[in-house]
């Protein structure tokens, strides 16, 4: 089954405690990207990858770190966490072309306390 | 500066009647816009999306219109069901860019 999938589902973790949320897919996408979910504020990008190797940054990168050294893995790193921080948080890949819908993970709830 | 935007934070509608919802955007660069649903604990899902060359695409029960002029676009749902209760997203893109930008989603209910 064509997926992207996304590890942990839920975490509650204490700040400042390095934490990792990993994320792969399976149907050879080329185009990776994380968001973030708030009330009132939609879907946020937090960072993107083109390729293996190219990342660049969304509009809320800040506390947020990403590596792409395989096509099908993304993972999400927060090196320091804070209480802003806790958020739904997605994993999205798609083809490369806009005309492109994403296919998106089923979300990680983290809770920073 | 939202760039998407949906107006209506929720929206209800008796079973077998029309849904509207409505997106709005500033950036006249935008050429592609999609539509998400979303239900809970779950991922969104592609529904349908509109190139800024057409005003309109249907595929089902789902139909979006896009007038470029007004910045706007919809999607319409007939008839609506209750397992279209979610909250929708709308989504805009320029080509050549790798960004999506979402609006901030309305919640459909309908009602049996």
């Amino acid at each position: 089954e064509a997926q992207v999938t996304q590890n942990p589902r839920y975490l509650i973790t204490v700040t400042g405690k390095k934490l990792t949320v990993t994320c792969s897919q399976n149907m050879n996408h080329e185009y990776m990207s994380w968001y973030r979910q708030d009330p009132g504020l939609g879907l946020r990008q937090i960072y993107y990858s083109m390729n293996v190797e190219v990342t660049d940054k969304g509009d809320v990168p800040e506390g947020y770190k990403v590596s792409r050294k395989e096509k099908r893995n993304f993972p999400l790193i927060l090196e320091s966490p804070s209480p802003n921080q806790t958020s739904l948080y997605f994993c999205a890949s798609r083809l490369t072309g806009t005309e492109y819908g994403y296919t998106f993970g089923s979300g990680t709830r983290l809770t920073v306390v | 500066d939202q760039q998407v935007k949906q107006n209506s934070p929720s929206l209800s509608v008796q079973e077998g009647r029309i849904s509207i919802l409505n997106c709005d955007y500033t950036n006249s660069m935008f050429d592609y816009f999609l539509w998400y649903k979303k239900y809970p604990a779950e991922g969104p899902t592609f529904l349908i999306s509109i190139s800024s060359i057409k005003d309109k695409n249907e595929d089902g029960r789902f139909t979006v219109f896009l007038n470029k002029s007004a910045k706007h676009l919809s999607l319409h749902i007939v008839p609506s069901q209750p397992g279209d209760s979610a909250v929708y997203f709308c989504a805009a893109s320029s080509s050549g860019t790798y960004k999506y930008i979402f609006g901030t989603g309305t919640r459909l209910k309908v009602l049996a």
